[in-house]
């Protein structure tokens, strides 16, 4: 099984801040990498699919960069709405989720 | 607009059985992988099964082979997980989710509770 391990665990940051979150696959996974936020009662949102690809309607402050084994979401300027935890996935050999990443406001 | 609205959760005891279900709208159902993805209370999102969109390929989590078999109705636009020798750890929300590229998720349902316990 590909093992995915997300740093941080949980992030304190301000408005404005920009914020690199960090995803690590245990073998390589090409750009078999999605990014989902996800608010308190709330499912689940795709971000970014193939590691860079933003999806339809997600605001351009959202990047994703990354190949092989080491991925990174960035969120260039924070919004208040943009507090949340966010979660990598890989979908290279069936699907496994990170252990997901707590944002929240300093 | 796409809809998925899952049903079928409840209270069961472990060993027992559940059968949810996922109704689809807004778009064309068959053309569609789709997946089937849990949450534990307080906890992370874990996968568990997946089906093509004529239901010939699927696939599943280690930790429910065996136990669960995920299957689909085209003509009512439905997807199914058969959940069997539920334990206490299945205790989770179960989402449905429409495959999108790279096997993403790009649409979701608010989920259906499943409860395990004596």
């Amino acid at each position: 099984d590909i093992q995915m391990t997300q740093s941080p665990s949980s992030l304190s940051a301000s408005v404005g801040d920009r914020v690199t979150i960090t995803c690590r696959a245990s073998q390589s996974i090409s750009s078999h990498l999605n990014w989902y936020q996800q608010k308190p009662g709330k499912a689940p949102m795709l971000l970014i699919y193939a590691a860079s690809t933003l999806q339809s309607g997600v605001p351009s402050r959202f990047s994703g960069s990354g190949s092989g084994t080491d991925f990174t979401l960035t969120i260039s300027s924070l919004q208040p709405e943009d507090f949340a935890t966010y979660y990598c996935q890989q979908t290279y050999v069936t699907s496994t989720f990170g252990q997901g990443t707590k944002l929240e406001i300093k | 607009e796409v809809q998925l609205v899952e049903s079928g959760g409840g209270l069961v005891q472990p060993g027992g059985s559940l059968r949810l279900s996922c109704a689809a709208s807004g778009f064309t159902f068959g053309t569609y992988w789709m997946h089937w993805v849990r949450q534990a209370p307080g906890k992370g999102l874990v996968w568990v099964s997946r089906i093509s969109g004529d239901g010939s390929n699927t696939a599943y989590a280690d930790s429910v082979k065996g136990r669960f078999t995920i299957s689909r109705d085209n003509a009512k636009n439905t997807v199914y997980v058969q959940m069997n020798s539920l334990r206490v750890e299945d205790t989770a929300l179960y989402y449905c989710a429409r495959g999108g590229a790279f096997a993403s998720h790009d649409y979701w349902g608010q989920g259906t509770l499943v409860a395990v316990s004596s």
